[in-house]
């Protein structure tokens, strides 16, 4: 089946500087890529998705980038804020697996 | 308005029951899983359901049970043989393969 990998498993900036979480997949078929963000309280809430038929999308301060040749996917945000801390998950698309998540902590 | 409900959001039983962890949709999804999260780690799939009675396990299906007899409901069954099942439950639906995911509240369980 499919195989996600995320990393790093935690990251910690200060506020206003930019954090970047990759993820890796294995199969070559998977075509919708997703990020969650995970908060206490909130539940998992999608921010930004992208499909294989592009490389990059953008939203305001957050944005995801596709590499098919190489199978890996990566989310920018910018700007941090205090409120962007939480959990963030990527998954790949034909199995929904996951990956581990990444711990975002910004420092005010 | 549309979502995903599950319920109950707490629940505790005793060792060695079986138990239910219901997930209802009204969103007209074709495709519903059930996902595991354990403290600190990431989602893993249990089983997932791509069409009304049709189903396939995922990642750590054993000790595990679902049914999908209707588009809206997804049912998930922990029973006795699942040897570590105090974990936080995740339901999640789409219509289909390439399109949004979207999850429902979660249901804690706690075996006591």
């Amino acid at each position: 089946g499919e195989n996600v990998e995320q990393h790093p498993s935690t990251l910690s900036v200060q506020e206003g500087d930019s954090a970047v979480i990759k993820c890796t997949y294995s199969d070559s078929a998977s075509n919708y890529f997703p990020w969650y963000k995970q908060e206490l309280g909130k539940g998992s809430q999608l921010i930004i998705d992208i499909r294989s038929n592009v490389g990059e999308k953008k939203d305001q301060r957050i944005a995801v980038t596709l590499n098919k040749t190489a199978k890996h996917f990566s989310l920018h945000i910018t700007e941090t804020q205090p409120e962007d801390s939480a959990v963030y998950f990527c998954a790949a698309s034909m199995g929904m697996r996951f990956g581990a998540g990444t711990r975002l902590t910004v420092k005010p | 308005d549309g979502g995903i409900t599950q319920s109950p959001k707490y629940l505790f039983r005793k060792e060695g029951q079986n138990v239910t962890l219901s997930c209802e949709q009204n969103l007209n999804h074709d495709a519903m899983y059930w996902y595991r999260q354990d403290p600190g780690q990431g989602l893993r799939l249990i089983y997932y359901s791509q069409i009304v009675n049709d189903f396939q396990k995922g990642d750590i299906a054993e000790g595990y049970s679902v049914s999908r007899e209707k588009k809206e409901s997804f049912p998930l069954t922990v029973t006795s043989a699942q040897k570590n099942p105090t974990a936080f439950y995740l339901c999640a639906s789409r219509a289909g393969i390439g399109d949004t995911q979207y999850f429902g509240p979660g249901t804690r369980l706690t075996v006591l």
